[in-house]
């Protein structure tokens, strides 16, 4: 079955340094893809980035990039030189092949960049 | 600029009473969604739909009905709405299997 999880529920570090968010996911398929959100404290979702399971590339977008890990299926979120603005919860997702027209998310992971 | 608007914004509904809630896209995209959030939680997959006049079931589709009357439009109906079903409700569509989501802004439900 297929599942999404972010074990981290909150996080805090200080404006200007790097994080990373922790994601792993399960599927049976050989090719699916990832994906990762962002939900504003006014409750805005927005996407930032995706993986392509058979790019072997990381992909990056901005100050985003991922750590795709496909032997652990594992796809973490690095954002560098963070902003106080960067504030938000970070949502992992999936679809794969089996359902393709279903996205599962993860529980989200709360970023709290300080000053 | 392409967008997912969502209607009402914020509803209080009473408990045994009919809901709709409403999403409009004109990102041309065939594919859209309709996801539950509770405090804490992540999304959760109530319905989805991958063409007009055809609707499928997500996740957690007890208590709720979905219709597609347009590519467009997309619309959640509660039938009989009870205090379980307070959250807030999002739509969202895609274009393609394997493209990214854009979301609607979100209908917070109130069920009393």
């Amino acid at each position: 079955a297929q599942k999404v999880t972010q074990t981290q529920t909150s996080i805090s570090v200080v404006e200007k340094t790097t994080v990373t968010m922790d994601c792993v996911y399960e599927t049976r398929d050989s090719s699916y893809f990832l994906f990762w959100y962002k939900q504003t404290a006014s409750g805005e979702i927005v996407f930032l980035i995706r993986q392509d399971s058979y790019k072997k590339e990381n992909a990056t977008v901005g100050h985003y990039s991922l750590n795709f890990q496909k032997p652990k299926s594992s796809i973490g979120l690095i954002i560098t030189a963070t902003q106080i603005e960067d504030s938000a919860v970070y949502f992992c997702a999936m679809r794969d092949h089996t359902n393709a027209y279903k996205v599962i998310f993860g529980k989200g992971t709360h970023l709290h960049v300080l000053p | 600029e392409a967008a997912v608007t969502q209607s009402p914004r914020s509803k209080v509904a009473v408990t045994g009473g009919k809901v709709t809630l409403s999403c409009h896209q004109t990102n041309n995209h065939d594919y859209m969604y309709w996801y539950r959030q509770d405090t804490g939680h992540g999304l959760r997959l109530i319905h989805y739909s991958y063409v007009a006049d055809s609707t499928e079931k997500g996740d957690i589709p007890d208590g709720y009905k979905a219709s597609r009357p347009s590519q467009e439009n997309f619309s959640l109906i509660l039938e009989l709405a009870s205090l379980s079903q307070t959250a807030v409700y999002f739509c969202a569509s895609s274009d393609g299997q394997g493209a990214e989501q854009f979301f609607g802004p979100g209908t917070r439900l109130t069920v009393l």
